[in-house]
């Protein structure tokens, strides 16, 4: 199987930008997670999608936005890019089959952006 | 206000070894934590879940322990060997329909040969 896939996997932006960054789950899996994860605050949630709903929300303003398709593939958006967004950007799969649902999740590579 | 600390920024073990690295937590009640290895450029790869019902997990030379009167965990890798140089994450998960995971800031872990 496939793992988890994220594009692209660099980008470099001005502030003021706008970015989307793509996210496709391991084959079979529902939920999608994203992450941040910069030196100084270490990895912090974002958001997760499960079925196309944002099911679980992060501490970050609203310039950060997502959404999950059908085929449970997810975008993430940042609007209005700052310095202080340079990041490595992560996302998780899990298969969120049945009840308990603390199945492992599945990172991916991430894709790393750096604002100028 | 809610913490998660990993005992120490950098560890350097000798080969052979024990490595046993800490994730202390304040003001959670986590259902669960698991821990992570990560290396550089990629993302965490899933090591072990452990339950607030359990104790200790094993799987070949890695164990945790979970102790949630002390709020406490303890990841053990026994018999360290360089390739288990990475940095190590500990995460917290709330339960079942909250599966928003928050992680500590990580221990860099050196095997020295």
């Amino acid at each position: 199987k496939a793992g988890v896939t994220q594009t692209p996997r660099y980008l470099i932006k001005t502030r003021g930008q706008q970015v989307t960054l793509s996210c496709s789950p391991i084959s079979g899996h529902r939920s999608v997670s994203w992450y941040q994860q910069t030196p100084g605050q270490g990895l912090q949630f974002l958001f997760e999608y499960f079925s196309e709903t944002q099911r679980n929300k992060g501490n970050f303003p609203g310039r950060f936005s997502g959404r999950q398709f059908s085929n449970s593939r997810s975008e993430m958006n940042v609007s209005t890019l700052e310095l202080g967004d340079s990041a490595l950007y992560l996302c998780a799969s899990r298969a969120a089959a049945g009840a308990g649902g603390q199945e492992t999740q599945y990172f991916g590579p991430g894709t790393r952006l750096l604002v100028l | 206000s809610q913490k998660i600390e990993q005992n120490s920024e950098a560890l350097n073990i000798q080969e052979g070894k024990t490595a046993t690295l800490t994730c202390n937590y304040t003001n959670y009640s986590p259902a669960y934590l698991q821990w992570y290895r990560q290396d550089p450029g990629r993302g965490p790869v899933f090591l072990l879940l452990i339950r607030e019902n359990e104790k200790e997990k094993r799987k070949e030379r890695l164990k945790v322990t979970f102790d949630t009167t002390l709020k406490q965990s303890l990841f053990h890798i026994t018999a360290s060997q360089p390739a288990d140089s990475a940095t190590y994450l500990c995460a917290l998960g709330l339960g079942f329909g909250n599966e928003k995971l928050t992680f500590g800031t990580g221990t860099r872990l050196t095997i020295i040969p």
